[in-house]
């Protein structure tokens, strides 16, 4: 049974600061593995998705790695900015469903 | 183009009662997956429909059903209410991209209040 992990739960940093949040999954056979950002009480908005056979992917200032054969990903977030606040959820997909982490709750303080 | 709609944003419900959920996906998205949200929780699959066929089904009662439509819009049912139904309910499109990968698209959910 294919389970994701997050770690942090929760963190707390200054504006400006850059940050790593982590995820990790216990089977590597997956098609594809996505992050996404949440804000309260709202749905999901999809950051970057990684297929299985990429290493990373980069959107402005986000960068997430993918390492599929120890079961980890990286969400990498530079200059982090007080609208950065939101719990980030990372999903992995093994087939036609994804399978979720409990998610990192980031808060950014200016 | 318009996104994931949801509908309604929030109900509420009384136990035993019968909710109906629905979605309209991404113009040209033939797939269509549901989500159970619980507070403090990551989401967890309930279904999925291809094509008007279910493709998959989480691990949910059978109190849980869903139908696809002929114009790929969908319907979530839940029949006899209990009160740790209460959760947020989202709904995602995806499109089978050329490699074969699903990239989903959520919508804003549906908080559903079960008293």
């Amino acid at each position: 049974k294919q389970e994701v992990t997050q770690i942090p739960a929760a963190l707390s940093v200054p504006e400006g600061e850059n940050l790593v949040l982590n995820c990790s999954f216990t089977d590597s056979a997956i098609y594809n593995l996505q992050w996404f950002r949440q804000d309260p009480g709202k749905g999901l908005t999809s950051l970057l998705l990684i297929q299985s056979s990429q290493r990373e992917q980069t959107s402005g200032r986000l960068n997430a790695s993918l390492d599929k054969s120890s079961g980890r990903s990286t969400l990498y977030i530079a200059a982090s900015q007080p609208g950065d606040s939101a719990t980030y959820l990372c999903a992995v997909n093994p087939f036609e469903k994804l399978v979720f982490g409990k998610g990192t709750k980031l808060t950014v303080n200016p | 183009d318009a996104g994931v709609t949801q509908s309604p944003t929030h109900l509420i419900k009384t136990r035993g009662q019968q909710v109906t959920l629905r979605c309209s996906p991404i113009s040209g998205h033939k797939s269509v997956s549901w989500y159970q949200q619980v507070l403090g929780q990551g989401p967890q699959f309930i279904f999925q429909y291809y094509e008007k066929e279910e493709r998959g089904r989480g691990n949910f009662p059978d109190r849980f059903s869903a139908r696809q439509f002929p114009n790929y819009s969908s319907e979530l049912n839940v029949n006899a209410l209990l009160l740790g139904d209460s959760a947020l309910y989202l709904c995602a499109s995806s499109l089978i991209k050329s490699t074969g990968i699903y990239e989903q698209y959520f919508g804003p959910g549906t908080r559903l209040t079960v008293t």
